[in-house]
């Protein structure tokens, strides 16, 4: 059962355009919501979050896209640099907290 | 303020052996979760500790174990290895807000090989 979905593998954008990763869930308890960025072999790198009762969260050149009814996320990276070019991932917790539901992953790449 | 350590970085074992992985969470933060990262699989929880608790535990079998210290300092236990074991196992603290909106935050991971 996968809570949490990312059905583009991978993403191919060039240097200074738009970056969106998408991301969908089933559970509609959930209530928060976290982006991470991965590079291979190191851990995940916490990038920008949203609580549902936004349906924006911006933070520099990344901004975190909202819609309930939908139950679809997207993170929006403005401009696109090479060095952005990582796996993404999105993530919820559980209702318990200390767990996070994560989705498969979108690998982006960045060209220059 | 450091970040989430974990020690250490590699291991390789061989089957049947056991293996203790380490880590130390950022000051202040009390709840560490761990995490197994597969080509197949993906990231899954595998449990979660807070007050040297266990207060969330995932879908692994038995040979999976932790235990957390009163310094909040983890450890995470597999024994009787498997091939299938290989991954890089991350841990991740956080606050430990009961409830949802308690972000955690990542080690580098220890990359554990099974021959």
């Amino acid at each position: 059962d996968q809570q949490v979905k990312q059905n583009s593998p991978s993403l191919s954008v060039q240097e200074g355009r738009i970056s969106i990763l998408n991301c969908d869930y089933t559970n509609s308890m959930f209530d928060y919501f976290l982006w991470y960025k991965k590079y291979p072999a190191e851990g995940p790198t916490f990038l920008i979050s949203i609580s549902s009762i936004k349906d924006k969260n911006e933070d520099g050149r990344f901004t975190v896209f909202l819609n309930k009814s939908a139950k679809h996320l997207s993170l929006h990276i403005v401009p696109s640099q090479p060095g952005d070019s990582a796996v993404y991932f999105c993530a919820a917790p559980t209702s318990q907290g200390g767990k996070l539901i994560f989705g498969q992953g979108t690998e982006l790449s960045v060209k220059p | 303020k450091a970040g989430v350590t974990q020690t250490p970085r590699y291991l390789i074992k061989t089957r049947g052996q056991q293996v203790t992985l380490s880590c130390s969470p950022i000051s202040g933060h009390r709840s560490v979760s761990w995490y197994q990262q597969t080509p197949g699989q993906g990231l899954q929880f595998l449990f979660e500790y807070f007050s040297e608790t266990q207060r969330n535990k995932g879908n692994f079998p038995g040979r999976f174990s932790g235990r957390q210290f009163s310094n909040s300092r983890s450890e995470m236990n597999v024994s009787t290895l498997e091939l299938g074991d290989s991954a890089l196992y991350l841990c991740a603290s956080s606050l430990g807000y009961r409830g949802t909106a308690d972000t955690q935050y990542f080690g580098p991971g220890t990359r554990l090989t099974v021959l």
